[in-house]
């Protein structure tokens, strides 16, 4: 079965700083990887997927993330903070050759700093 | 851009009772989810949905819960004799294909059991 861990169900950073969410997975064939953002009351938004080609994506809101088959890893990260990116991220997989059923991780709250 | 509507915004009901939560999904989509988030846990999958039938379905998923697609645009989610631990965030999502899509979600329905 598949698994996903984020580590650090809270992160804190300082507006302009790097954001970086971890963001690992556990299969034996590299699985269709995703993350979400959750604004508070709201539903989950897409911000970026990886499928296939070239392993750094881009998405939305300027984060990126890039996949490691090495690491089984899928992190996400965004240059320079801004005090709208606070929200809780979900880092996702959906297995390779199976359904389209989506595994989710713990979520990762962001908190961003003046 | 086309979004995956639900309804209601929060229901509450008392213990069991039976609720139905509704969702409308893209309209040129043609697999469907719901999932759930109990408060303080993971986004969980309950069941995929898929040319009028079921394609998968979780173990949380049992013969207390039931999906329906009665017409072209509604899907549906029962839950007959409700239980307090069946309080949660109710995510609806549809993707256009199944192999890697992403999936869109809706704001979710708050249920609320007394």
């Amino acid at each position: 079965a598949q698994s996903v861990t984020q580590l650090g169900s809270h992160v804190s950073v300082s507006e302009g700083a790097l954001v970086l969410l971890r963001c690992n997975y556990s299969s034996s064939v590299p699985p269709y990887l995703f993350w979400y953002v959750q604004y508070p009351n709201q539903g989950l938004q897409l911000l970026l997927k990886y499928t296939t080609g070239a392993t750094l994506v881009k998405g939305i809101n300027g984060f990126e993330a890039e996949f490691k088959k090495s690491e089984t890893s899928f992190h996400l990260t965004k240059p320079s903070a801004h005090m709208s990116d606070a929200a809780e991220y979900f880092c996702a997989v959906s297995e390779r050759g199976g359904g389209n059923k989506l595994t989710f991780g713990t979520g990762t709250q962001l908190k961003v700093e003046l | 851009e086309p979004e995956v509507t639900q309804t209601p915004s929060h229901q509450v009901t008392q213990m069991g009772q039976e609720v139905i939560l509704r969702c409308v999904p893209i309209s040129n989509h043609l697999y469907f989810y719901w999932y759930r988030q109990i408060l303080g846990q993971k986004v969980e999958f309950l069941v995929s949905f898929y040319n009028n039938e079921i394609s998968e379905k979780s173990e949380i998923f049992d013969d207390q819960f039931s999906v329906e697609r009665p017409d072209g645009s509604n899907f549906t989610l029962k839950i007959r004799s409700t239980k307090l631990e069946d309080s949660a965030m109710y995510f609806c999502a549809s993707s256009r294909d199944r192999e890697g899509q992403p999936q869109h979600f809706g704001d979710g329905t708050r249920l609320s059991i007394l």
